[in-house]
């Protein structure tokens, strides 16, 4: 694998149900991020850890719970959805937190459908 | 308030050039990135800027005015496989991303 990598790629969940996305990064960067994309809005970050110690919580809503058990791994735990929480949720990685010139890399997101 | 506006939707022609416009108006700059979005896939990174002027990369170009807080993408001799979503974000001075809401480019034979 190589790359940035997520899955599930598409996942439906009822209101009530609770489930895991999860990340891996194979670059060896020392920063995670975790963006909602909606359709014709900007991406809107979430979460973002650096060497594993989170940095940034825009103001998310608590039913969405991050995890980074290591530089590699990012979870983001879903519990009680609204329906207004389908999105793509995607993953991407950096080098450094916090530089220029640092460029993210995506994975390729998790197709988040809330009935 | 810190705003970055692109056009939603463009139509080009394959073989043609066409050139995505980006303004920015932020809390300071740290550079601005250009994105590549197919339906369905990751952003991949297509440019980064910081200084005035134009940067080339094979097809695609980057321009960047930062008095004007302005940025243009160009791609040249268009293909169908450069359908797809153009994402413009900048970098502020605490170093976070602001992005556009991105440009949908549809490529015509």
């Amino acid at each position: 694998e190589t790359g940035v990598t997520q899955t599930p790629r598409h996942l439906v969940m009822g209101m009530t149900n609770k489930k895991s996305l999860k990340c891996e990064q194979h670059l060896g960067h020392n920063a995670m991020y975790w963006y909602k994309q909606s359709a014709k809005k900007p991406l809107e970050l979430m979460f973002v850890y650096s060497l594993e110690e989170r940095v940034e919580n825009n103001s998310v809503p608590s039913r969405f719970s991050p995890e980074c058990p290591n530089s590699s791994h990012l979870f983001l735990h879903l519990h009680t959805l609204q329906p207004e929480d389908s999105a793509l949720y995607l993953c991407a990685s950096s080098q450094d937190y916090g530089g220029a010139s640092d460029t993210q890399y995506f994975g390729p997101g998790t197709r988040l459908t809330v009935l | 308030g810190q705003n970055i506006d692109q056009p939603t939707e463009m139509t080009a022609t394959e073989g043609a050039i066409v050139q995505i416009n980006c303004t920015y108006q932020t809390s300071g700059f740290n550079g601005l990135f250009w994105y590549q979005q197919h339906a369905g896939e990751a952003p991949t990174f297509l440019s980064y800027n910081v200084l005035d002027g134009l940067e080339e990369k094979g097809r695609f170009s980057s321009f960047l005015s930062r008095s004007k807080g302005y940025s243009y993408l160009l791609l040249k001799e268009l293909q169908m496989k450069d359908s797809a979503s153009y994402l413009c974000a900048v970098k502020d001075s605490n170093y976070q991303l602001i992005w556009g809401a991105g440009t949908k480019l549809i490529i015509k034979p």
